[in-house]
């Protein structure tokens, strides 16, 4: 089955503190994995995806295949990083069709 | 990136009524989706609307009850049907795009968010 679990609702943190926003995955084809951010009044955006092995707004994310994991990172957290951010995997159909299949995401809030 | 708007932002609708949600394009793509976000629930992914095609459907979701339109490559719509409580949605327009780096990536409208009474 293809699933994507983020097992936190809701996580609060303190500016300036380490953050990490927990995501796992189930799927039987090579993963292909991203977050997606969703700040206060404005639309769902790709934050990052795990193939471009980027760093934005210093967060970080690594596949872990044996783990079936992939965290969203950030050494210092800030006011600005308070958001929803959702865990999404790309999956694809026998038809040659993907599709993305969302976790149900983690609000994150940083404290001042 | 893409500019993605949609119409209505809001409604609230009675039990029983239909509701069409407009979905505009600034750039010709080809795949168009539509996602439900259901309170406190991850986003669903009800179908994918190609120009020219009839829409493809995911699991749970059927054609009588979320018809959908495509009539070019800029515009979509979907219509919830026979409209029920359960229905309080928020419902999403997305569409696929050269993004960051070399990679397509899929941006998102605003959402319509749909309260039925």
């Amino acid at each position: 089955a293809q699933r994507v679990t983020q097992p936190e609702k809701l996580l609060s943190v303190f500016k300036g503190a380490p953050v990490e926003l927990k995501c796992n995955y189930s799927y039987s084809g090579s993963p292909e994995l991203f977050w997606y951010v969703q700040y206060s009044r404005q639309r769902l955006q790709l934050l990052l995806r795990h193939i471009s092995r980027e760093s934005i707004k210093g967060f970080t994310a690594d596949l872990n295949k044996g783990e079936t994991s992939f965290h969203l990172k950030k050494p210092f957290a800030q006011e600005e990083d308070s958001a929803m951010y959702y865990c999404a995997l790309l999956t694809h159909s026998q038809g040659g069709s993907e599709k993305l299949v969302f976790g149900k995401g983690t609000k994150l809030t940083v404290n001042p | 990136s893409a500019v993605i708007s949609q119409k209505p932002s809001r409604d609230i609708c009675q039990r029983g009524t239909s509701l069409t949600i407009q979905c505009q394009v600034d750039s010709q793509v080809t795949m168009m989706f539509w996602y439900r976000q259901q309170p406190g629930q991850s986003l669903t992914l009800i179908a994918t609307a190609n120009q020219g095609s009839e829409a493809t459907y995911e699991s749970g979701f059927v054609i009588d009850k979320f018809p959908i339109s495509r009539p070019n490559l800029t515009f979509s719509t979907l219509t919830v049907s026979n409209m029920s409580p359960e229905d309080s949605s928020i419902y999403l327009c997305s569409v696929e795009r050269p993004g960051q780096g070399n990679y397509n990536e899929q941006f998102f409208g605003p959402g319509t968010r749909l309260t039925v009474l």
